[in-house]
């Protein structure tokens, strides 16, 4: 069973564009992180949502942390190349163990 | 300044051979961590170790272990290599172990190829 279920799992879109992606569980967690992985790169943290509701701005992404603390979303606003890779949802999944999301591959086209 | 670093980056090796992947990080940070990626990119954890003690040990099989020599260092030696332990592997490290308070930082990976 995953724990932390990421749609969707491939985007493909046109500079410009904005899209959302999202992170979804039936579990409750204290928090949850957003990373993004380039190819040939490990993992980078992008930000950290604690409170339910609570909304953080990173430039042109936005981060949303649900009312119930089950789910987030990511929302790019005028994608560009650069925004390209893998976009990767973790939470606590007990036991001291930060559980993964099989990730959305976005690529943004010039 | 790199902060993880694990060597090698590609590692090409035959069935039945034994491997070892290095990993180091400059961070001070207290808990380092081994995470496999499969081919559909999937990060899985495999083990954490907090100042040298295991904390995280998943169902691996024993072919896989880790070493912790000092809380900076944390090595995986894989025995008996098999087909299906190609991936890649990423060593990562944190300031302390679990949650979304102590982030991860991780090191740039190792493809490992097993033929």
């Amino acid at each position: 069973t995953q724990l932390l279920e990421q749609s969707p799992q491939f985007l493909s879109i046109q500079e410009g564009e904005n899209l959302t992606v999202y992170c979804n569980s039936s579990s409750v967690f204290s928090s949850l992180q957003w990373y993004r992985q380039e190819p040939g790169e490990g993992p980078v943290l992008l930000v950290t949502v604690v409170t339910g509701g609570e909304v953080k701005k990173l430039k042109r992404l936005t981060f949303q942390f649900g009312d119930a603390r089950k789910d987030s979303s990511l929302h790019i606003t005028a994608a560009q190349p650069g925004d390209t890779g893998l976009y990767l949802c973790t939470a606590d999944g007990g036991s001291e163990k930060l559980v993964f999301g099989k990730g959305t591959k976005l690529t943004v086209n010039p | 300044d790199t902060a993880v670093s694990q060597t090698p980056k590609y590692l090409v090796t035959q069935m039945g051979n034994d491997k070892s992947i290095k990993c180091e990080q400059n961070l001070g940070h207290d808990t380092m961590y081994w995470y496999k990626q499969d081919s559909k990119k999937f990060l899985k954890i495999m083990f954490s170790y907090n100042n040298k003690e295991l904390i995280i040990n998943e169902t691996v099989p024993n072919r896989f272990s880790p070493k912790s020599p000092d809380k900076a260092h944390l090595n995986l030696h894989i025995n008996s290599l098999e087909l299906g332990d190609s991936a890649v592997y990423f060593c990562a490290s944190s300031r302390s172990s679990g949650t979304g308070n102590s982030p991860l930082h991780f090191g740039n990976g190792t493809r490992l190829t097993v033929t």
